[in-house]
């Protein structure tokens, strides 16, 4: 069975970096995509971007190209990098198995952006 | 970009009563692959999103068949035939056609 897991700080200081890794069990990183997603408290989903191990990138243009998305197929790991944080960054942040279809999701990280 | 639009915001059912939710685009969903990528996610209180529907009108393994989607081009509904109390919660559809990829605003099911 597919599993991923968020791991990262909780919270993250204003015009700061938010960095969070996703570790993938079950499956291999080099056969498919992987994505972020995230949800602010009591708010709907955003779709932040894809990659797979070919290089293949997207990243969501509302994001005004603060977010990098980046993997490690040795450590089975993909990340978020999240540049110039402010308090509407604050949000659940999850990662998710492949890019149209969304199939297996993380449990979640809850990033909260305060000083 | 793509909007997606649900309709209704919320909706209160009687249990064993159907129920339905409406998703609607601003452009066609049909990729170029000839599939349509229109989802359909649960997510209950506390919980990360589930996969209900894929494709349109794909049941995911262990989705009860209550559950159903239909529909083409800009217009796609969820179904639930006869709603039981663990389907409270909040559905989205998301388009996976069209970059960037969007989820609707959400519809919020809840028990009467």
């Amino acid at each position: 069975q597919v599993q991923l897991q968020e791991s990262g700080p909780g919270l993250v200081k204003p015009s700061e970096t938010l960095s969070l890794t996703c570790t993938v069990s079950g499956d291999s990183m080099k056969t498919n995509y992987w994505s972020w997603i995230r949800q602010p408290p009591g708010k709907g989903l955003e779709y932040i971007g894809y990659i797979s191990h070919n290089g293949d990138i997207n990243h969501n243009p509302s994001l005004k190209g603060r977010a990098t998305i980046s993997l490690d197929t040795s450590n089975n790991q993909f990340y978020l990098k999240l540049s110039s944080v402010t308090a509407a960054d604050t949000a659940i942040y999850y990662c998710t198995r492949t890019a149209r279809l969304l199939d297996f999701w993380g449990h979640g990280a809850l990033v909260t952006v305060s000083s | 970009d793509v909007v997606m639009t649900q309709s209704p915001l919320s909706l209160s059912v009687t249990l064993g009563q159907p129920a339905s939710i409406s998703c609607r685009s601003t452009q066609g969903l049909v990729y170029s692959d000839g599939n349509t990528y229109l989802h359909w996610f649960q997510q209950r209180p506390g919980h990360s999103p589930r996969r209900l529907i894929y494709k349109v009108s794909n049941r995911d393994s262990g989705v009860p068949d209550r559950f159903s989607g239909s529909g083409s081009g800009t217009d796609f509904t969820l179904r639930i035939s006869s709603v039981e109390a663990e389907d409270v919660g909040i559905y989205y559809c998301m388009q996976g056609t069209h970059w960037p990829f969007a989820f609707g605003g959400g519809t919020k099911v809840e028990i009467k």
